[in-house]
């Protein structure tokens, strides 16, 4: 298995504008997650989808962020108008559901956004 | 608010020594208890979980929880320049799938 594939992997855009970041979770996974990682605020988990339908978006910062599972193999978190303070790391992640011994979350190699 | 302290280091010990890095959480009903480690510009990777007070080990790595303290450690024999890492602890949150991480301590492994 090619293992959570994120894109793009690095994003530059200024103040304002639109981003979209794209996820594809491990095959059979039915649990996916979208992190932000900074330096001040460390691992962060923004929203949480199972079977396509999100469970938990208090992560979420505010408005501007929007998360989207159309089907089981795609994702997508956009952020509009982005600013400056959103620069971080957007890592994504996925998981099988059962008991707890099928908790292991794998990450996806993230996506390192700046904005100017 | 759930919570999860780590000690942000960094922790340096010479190759050979035992590491020893440190969680607390702030949620009681906490079940499940993991440690990733995250190399400088990658992603976060599972080293182990632990669901039950004492002991867990796994080759160099040993995992220890004590649910009456709220307190998780890991500990890594045989320290390896390699292993020289952040090393997040996370805790599944009571009655989600989702996982509340610490900030990490940095470990750095002198040749």
């Amino acid at each position: 298995d090619a293992g959570v594939i994120q894109s793009p992997r690095h994003e530059v855009t200024e103040m304002g504008q639109e981003v979209t970041l794209r996820c594809k979770p491990i095959s059979g996974h039915d649990y996916l997650f979208w992190y932000r990682q900074t330096m001040m605020r460390g691992l962060e988990l923004l929203i949480y989808f199972n079977n396509n339908v999100p469970i938990d978006d208090s992560g979420m910062p505010e408005d501007r962020f929007s998360a989207k599972m159309p089907n089981a193999s795609f994702s997508t978190l956009k952020i509009q108008p982005s600013e400056p303070r959103d620069s971080a790391v957007y890592f994504c992640a996925s998981t099988a559901g059962g008991g707890p011994a099928y908790n292991e979350q794998f990450f996806g190699p993230g996506t390192r956004l700046t904005v100017l | 608010q759930k919570e999860v302290e780590q000690n942000s280091g960094p922790l340096s010990v010479p190759e050979g020594a035992i590491a020893s890095l440190n969680c607390t959480y702030s949620d009681r009903g906490s079940q499940s208890f993991f440690w990733y480690r995250q190399y400088s510009g990658k992603s976060p990777e599972l080293i182990m979980f632990i669901y039950s007070n004492g002991d867990k080990e796994d080759g160099r790595f040993t995992a220890q929880l004590n649910k009456a303290s709220q307190y998780v450690s890991l500990l890594i024999r045989d320290s390896q320049p390699s292993d020289s890492a952040t090393y997040l602890c996370a805790v599944k949150d009571t009655g989600r799938r989702a996982l509340t991480f610490g900030s990490g301590t940095r470990l750095q492994v002198q040749p």
